[in-house]
Order: C-alpha cells, then structure tokens, then sequence
C-alpha cells in the first residue's frame, strides 16, 4: 500500500534552533507537498516540489526552504524556529497533475 | 486568487439523519475539486473528487458531492450519517500555477454525531 512517512510524530524545540523535518514517499511520486494545519485555518500550502532539485513556494514560504535531493525524500527545514511555527506538519505526495494527495500522519512541531 | 471557503466550523447531526456540508471556491477555469476526511488521530484521506463529467459524483463511505458552477458551490452529502463519520472535513480545489499545480484547502468543518 501507499506509504508516506514522516520521521517525527511529536517534536519540541526551542526558539532559535535550526528544525529538519523529514518525509519520503515509497509511490515514485514525482510531486511532494509541505502543509501546515492550524485551527481555523485548515492546511495552508508551504512548499511543493516537482522534481528532484526543484522547489516551488507555496502560500507561506516565509521561515521555511525545502530540500529535495532525491525523488523520494522531502525534507522541510526552520532556519531559525520562532514560537508562531509551532503547528501541525503534513507531507503529502501525489502522482500527476491534480491527483489525489497521500497524506503523511504528520508532526506536530512545538518551539518554546 | 484561488480560495476554498466552507461556511460552516463545526455541524451537529444525529445518528441517521442526513448531511450536507458546504464548500464554495473561486477559481478562474474548471476547477479540481475534492474531499478530503480527518478523522481523529488518522491522516487525511479522500473521499471523493471531480475533474468533469457527471456533477454528481459518488465517493467512499456513502458520501456524494455535487458540483454547481454557477453557484461556484461542491457541496459534500450522505444520506445516513453513522457515529464513525464523525470527524474533520476538507474541502480542497487543484488550481494551475506557474511550475505546475497545488491543492487548496478549506478551514475545514468538523462533525460531531449525536446518539
């Protein structure tokens, strides 16, 4: 079965730190997907990516840059991690243009 | 710009009775549209989705959702809600950028059930 696998469940940092979260993906997918999901605002799209080395902003960029060195991994890095980055952290793949999305369990991210 | 607006944060339904959650987006052209379920301490999962053809479109346990264009609306349903659908739901719709395409969610709208 489709498997997208996110390395952390639950992760506390502290404010200032440099944050990697890591997702891969065992579809072949070449498109993988950063969200973030807050109450109230449901997921808002960080980055996305569609090939290996290529990287697209999504609708809050801000704080965050992406690595995607090999077609199964994504990884999602906080240069320096403030305390309004705490939230929940999907990683989602899908296989071709506007496909379905599988959805990682997700990391839920404090920064103190 | 693309957006996904659900009207509704939370909806309360008895056991039986039916449902109807709403979703309505801007988009410019034909748009993707889906649902998506969060239940709780799962992922996310699709239930059903719509790129053309019929506007009524069937999806996973019982659910429908009917697409209105010119009401910009894809309103999800089920005839029968069971204690198991309770759980967050998302509308999504697939928009084209530059590079390629992204999904845009709704605020989502969580269901309770009620005995």
């Amino acid at each position: 079965d489709v498997k997208v696998t996110q390395s952390s469940r639950y992760l506390v940092k502290r404010t200032g730190e440099k944050v990697f979260l890591e997702c891969v993906q065992d579809m072949d997918h070449e498109n993988m997907f950063w969200y973030r999901q807050d109450p109230g605002l449901g997921l808002r799209l960080i980055y996305f990516s569609y090939d290996v080395k290529m990287k697209e902003k999504g609708d809050i960029p801000e704080g965050y840059s992406v690595s995607r060195e090999k077609k199964e991994r994504f990884s999602l890095i906080l240069e320096s991690a403030s305390t309004n980055q705490t939230s929940m952290y999907l990683c989602a793949s899908s296989l071709g243009f506007n496909e379905k999305l599988f959805f990682g369990s997700g990391t839920q991210l404090s920064v103190l | 710009a693309q957006s996904v607006t659900q009207p509704d944060i939370h909806i309360t339904v008895s056991e039986g009775a039916s449902l109807e959650l709403r979703c309505n987006y801007s988009y410019g052209a034909t748009p993707y549209l889906f649902w998506y379920v969060q239940s709780p301490g799962q992922g996310l999962q699709l239930l059903l989705k719509y790129f053309s053809g019929d506007t009524l479109v069937q999806g996973i346990k019982g659910f429908e959702a009917e697409f209105k264009r010119s009401q910009s609306s894809f309103n999800l349903r089920k005839p029968s809600v069971h204690w198991s659908d309770a759980a967050e739901y998302f509308c999504a719709v697939g928009a084209v950028v530059p590079g390629g395409f992204k999904t845009i969610f709704g605020a989502g709208t969580r269901l309770f059930v009620k005995a």
